[in-house]
């Protein structure tokens, strides 16, 4: 799977906006783009995930670039809810690999 | 989306014995994949499991200290044997579609060895 590069870490106040990036410059043109999310002591959850065109579902949008090389989660209304571990993973589409391969991630903390 | 159970929730073993982790899924499901969290770590896939065939391990990861069993579309479980304190870890199974599909998790099992 290609490579995908998250800050460690990012720091919101609630109610405000959060625009996470993810850098993915070897994204190749059948990857689909996914965005999980870890609260503490669960389980990875799933946010969003797209091929080229930008997202929308009630949890969060996500912005493909142009070029595909990056992307961004955004999450419109921040809670204390939100602070997670937020992962930003390419899925090699067609084939039979449907496995998920973990980075480091972002972790995200949120102000009250 | 697939309601995943693992059980147990936690659990302190002694060092040398095995442990084994049930996972359920509420729907019948191809794919299922086993993950180990360690302590402030990202999640590594142990291995995958498909119904009537033998687990795939990846790298690292080997049959004789994680055996798995899949003997149906909507159980799996996992054993940790001989154990040791660098097993204390989060264990996940996951059930998975396509790439164009979401992942869903269990919220693990956490197993501390004395």
């Amino acid at each position: 799977d290609a490579k995908t590069t998250q800050p460690n870490s990012m720091e919101s106040n609630e109610e405000e906006p959060v625009h996470l990036p993810c850098n993915h410059s070897t994204i190749s043109g059948t990857d689909y783009i996914h965005w999980y999310r870890q609260l503490p002591s669960q389980g990875p959850e799933y946010v969003i995930h797209g091929l080229t065109s930008n997202v929308n579902n009630r949890m969060a949008s996500l912005a493909i670039a142009e070029d595909r090389k990056s992307s961004t989660l955004i999450l419109h209304r921040a809670t204390l809810r939100d602070a997670a571990v937020y992962y930003c993973i390419l899925r090699q589409s067609g084939g039979s690999n449907y496995k998920l391969t973990f980075g480091k991630g972002t972790l995200l903390t949120v102000n009250p | 989306s697939a309601v995943i159970s693992q059980k147990p929730s936690r659990d302190i073993c002694q060092r040398g014995t095995s442990l084994t982790i049930q996972c359920q899924v509420d729907s019948q499901v191809t794919m299922m994949f086993w993950y180990r969290q360690q302590p402030g770590q990202s999640l590594t896939l142990i291995a995958t499991a498909n119904q009537g065939s033998e687990a795939t391990y990846e790298s690292g990861f080997v049959i004789d200290k994680f055996p798995i069993s899949r003997p149906n579309l909507t159980f799996s479980t996992l054993t940790v044997s001989n154990l040791s304190p660098e097993d204390s870890s989060i264990y996940l199974c996951s059930v998975g579609g396509s790439s164009n599909q979401p992942q869903h998790f269990g919220d693990g099992t956490r197993l501390s060895i004395l």
